[in-house]
């Protein structure tokens, strides 16, 4: 159960866009569409921003967008804000059952 | 609401035991998956474990099979995590996490606000 590779930071001025990639392999990320998207503020819990490659729950802007090519999920921020600056994980189910998240990225606001 | 609640966290020494709770209220939990996620101090988040809404089945992460086994009480809307022969590496805040939709067991979309285990001697 190898955690799953993202960046461990990127960066964007206020209007751009960024892009977060997150890397498993066939029994993970590219097994089955279940790849979710949870963002972190420091001190909180985390707090589900996509489910399903690509569906954002009510309540979460639509600058927030999902994709999947393969053995790697992405997720786009559109349009960054400051209050977007958090970390931000993803997580796949397994062929095991199991649930794997990835390391982690920190989005920073310049 | 929905409403999640740890309890049980503490101070633990290496290879004793600990049983973490999670009061729930706000929705049907029987209905529900349920897992514990947790994060160590500085570091990111790994998933624990999962049960099915029923108790059927449960699936745990690598690190900790053999050593935690989680439960749920559906009569008293409560999950459980015991945690057995503990280790410096199981310091972290354990988060329980309920799944988004009725009878399965992906995505969790409401979280509690986490309970602080630490493993010292």
């Amino acid at each position: 159960q190898s955690a799953l590779t993202q960046p461990p930071s990127v960066s964007g001025s206020p209007g751009q866009s960024v892009t977060i990639s997150c890397t498993g392999t066939s029994r993970d990320v590219g097994f089955y569409n279940r790849v979710s998207w949870y963002q972190q503020p420091p001190g909180t819990a985390p707090k589900l921003i996509i489910y399903e490659v690509s569906i954002r729950p009510s309540g979460v802007p639509d600058r927030f967008s999902g994709s999947k090519s393969g053995n790697t999920a992405s997720l786009t921020i559109s349009g960054l804000q400051a209050e977007d600056e958090a970390y931000y994980y993803c997580t796949s189910f397994t062929k095991s059952s199991t649930f794997v998240f990835g390391t982690g990225t920190k989005v920073s606001v310049l | 609401q929905v409403q999640l609640v740890e309890s049980g966290g503490g101070v633990v020494q290496p290879g004793r035991s600990l049983r973490l709770s999670c009061a729930t209220s706000g929705f049907i939990f029987s209905n529900y998956g349920m897992h514990w996620v947790r994060q160590a101090p500085g570091r990111g988040l790994e998933w624990v474990a999962i049960i099915w809404y029923d108790g059927t089945y449960k699936y745990y992460a690598d690190s900790v099979k053999g050593r935690f086994t989680i439960s749920r009480d559906n009569s008293n809307n409560t999950l459980f995590l015991q945690m057995n022969d503990l280790r410096a590496e199981d310091t972290a805040v354990y988060y329980c996490a309920r799944v988004r939709t009725p009878y399965s067991g992906y995505d969790f979309n409401y979280w509690g606000q986490g309970a602080l285990v630490t493993v010292s001697s």
